[in-house]
C-alpha cells in the first residue's frame, strides 16, 4: 500500500515562529503536493514538486516556502507564522507521467493552529 | 477561467437512501474527472475516476457519469450506509500550463441508521 506520512497530525505555533511541516512517501513518487483546506474553500494548492530539487508555484504560494532534497521527502515552511495560516495542511504524492490516471495519495494531514 | 461547482452541504440521509451530489466544471477541453473521498480523521483517497466523455467510473456502489454536454460528473449511489459517512470532492484535472486536480468545495454527507 502507499503510504504518505506526515510529521504531525496537530501542531500548536505562535506568531512569527518559522515552522517546518514534513512529508514522507515510499512510493517512489515523483511529484508531491502540498495543500490546504479550509471549510467553504476547498482544497487549495501550495506549491509542488515533480522532482528533487524542483519546485512550482500552486495557487497561493504567498507566505510559504518547500524543499525536496530527497524525492521521498518534501517540506513545507512557513517562515513567520500568521495567524490565517490557521489551517489543515495535507502532503500528496503522485507518479509523473500517468497522466490519464492521475491518483494523488494524500497523507492524514496536520492541523496547525497558530496563536 | 477552470472552475468546479459542487453542491453544498450537508447532505442528510437515512441508511439506504438514493444519494445524488452534483458537480459542474468550466475547462479548456475535456479534462479527466475525479471523486476523492475523505473520512473523518483521514486524508483523501480516490474513489472513482473518469477519463472521456461517456465513461462511467464506479467504486465501492458509487458511480458518476462523464457528461460532455452538460460538463457535470454528479456522484450517485442507490443505498448509502452509515459508512459512507465523509467529505467528497469533485476534481477535474485542469491543464493550466502544468496538469492539475482542481477540488471543488466538498459536499459532506451524513448518513443516520
Amino acid at each position: 500500500d502507499v503510504k504518505v506520512t506526515q510529521s504531525s497530525r496537530y501542531l500548536v505555533k505562535r506568531t512569527g515562529e518559522k515552522v517546518f511541516l514534513e512529508c514522507v512517501q515510499d512510493m517512489d513518487h515523483e511529484n508531491m503536493f502540498w495543500y490546504r483546506q479550509d471549510p467553504g474553500l476547498g482544497l487549495r494548492l501550495i506549491y509542488f514538486s515533480y522532482d528533487v530539487k524542483m519546485k512550482e508555484k500552486g495557487d497561493i504560494p504567498e507566505g510559504y516556502s518547500v524543499s525536496r532534497e530527497k524525492k521521498e521527502r518534501f517540506s513545507l515552511i512557513l517562515e513567520s507564522a500568521s495567524t490565517n495560516q490557521t489551517s489543515m495542511y495535507l502532503c500528496a504524492s503522485s507518479f509523473h507521467l500517468a497522466v490519464l490516471s492521475y491518483e494523488q495519495y494524500f497523507g492524514p494531514g496536520t492541523r496547525l493552529t497558530v496563536t | 477561467g477552470n472552475s468546479v461547482t459542487q453542491m453544498e452541504g450537508p447532505v442528510t440521509l437515512s441508511e439506504e437512501a438514493f444519494l445524488t451530489i452534483n458537480c459542474t466544471y468550466t475547462a479548456t477541453g475535456y479534462p479527466s474527472l475525479f471523486w476523492y473521498v475523505q473520512y473523518p480523521g483521514e486524508g483523501l483517497q480516490l474513489l472513482l475516476k473518469a477519463t472521456k466523455a461517456d465513461d462511467k467510473g464506479s467504486n465501492k456502489g458509487f458511480e458518476a457519469t462523464y457528461r460532455k454536454e452538460t460538463t457535470s460528473f454528479h456522484l450517485e449511489k442507490g443505498s448509502v450506509q452509515v459508512s459512507d459517512s465523509a467529505v467528497y470532492f469533485c476534481a477535474p484535472l485542469m491543464n493550466t500550463g502544468f496538469q492539475k486536480l482542481v477540488f471543488g468545495t466538498g459536499t459532506r454527507l451524513l448518513v443516520s441508521p
